[in-house]
């Protein structure tokens, strides 16, 4: 079965930077592109970064543009999410979450994490 | 503000037909697929509708969407108590800025 869990989460003070790791099993994880979406607490779905299964194209989000980076191991089966230059306003649950068709980069998700929040705070 | 404008409640009584909508533009739903999510409360996100109408295996034919122009709808027939979820949709949007996904506001629907 698909499995996705994130790690890496925690407090970090603004300015700092933090790395967020999802290792994946249950499916060809070299095949699918693969999603970071967060949530802040209370609030909607915020998506961050999209990578494609080889890592050749990455897309961002405006808010995290510079800022962050997405990328994957695909002989470890992992995606990365480099946060640096943190912000308040960053605080939130970051959810990986697996591309719906093999070979292609699309908006849709068919698997997720539980998610790993990150709190943002002095 | 998102850029996919959703309304922010809605709701039903059990048996009934709802309908969420998602408005767009050109740049999103009016050139791209749309895709639609159920969020349970405390649980991640579950797709429920992709390339505008077509459902995942194992999501109820209940559920359905359809696009017209720079809009989409997403509609939950026979509404059951465990629907009372958040509903979103998602697009891609390719502006000035670049290609980028997004989401709606969210819609929570409350069963009455």
């Amino acid at each position: 079965q698909v499995q996705l869990v994130e790690s890496g989460g925690g407090v970090v003070q603004p300015g700092r930077s933090l790395r967020l790791s999802c290792a994946a099993s249950g499916f060809t994880f070299s095949s699918y592109g693969m999603h970071w979406v967060r949530q802040a607490p209370g609030k909607g779905l915020e998506w961050v970064a999209v990578i494609s299964y080889d890592g050749s194209n990455k897309y961002y989000a405006d808010s995290v543009k510079g800022r962050f980076t997405i990328s994957r191991d695909n002989s470890k089966n992992t995606l990365y999410l480099q946060m640096n230059s943190l912000r308040a306003e960053d605080t939130a649950v970051y959810y990986c979450a697996k591309g719906d068709i093999v070979g292609a980069t699309t908006p849709g998700s068919d698997y997720w994490g539980q998610g790993t929040l990150v709190t943002v705070s002095s | 503000q998102s850029v996919l404008t959703q309304p922010p409640s809605a709701s039903g009584t059990p048996g009934q037909r709802v309908t969420i909508s998602c408005s767009g533009s050109s740049s999103n739903i009016g050139s791209n697929y749309v895709y639609w999510y159920q969020q349970l409360p405390g649980t991640a996100p579950k797709l429920l509708i992709y390339r505008n109408n077509q459902r995942p295996s194992g999501v109820p034919d209940r559920f359905s969407g359809s696009k017209s122009g720079t809009s989409a709808s997403l509609a939950i027939s026979g509404l059951r108590s465990e629907d009372e979820a958040d509903y979103y949709c998602a697009a891609w949007d390719d502006s000035l800025s670049g290609l980028e996904v997004v989401f709606g506001g969210g819609t929570k629907l409350t069963v009455l």
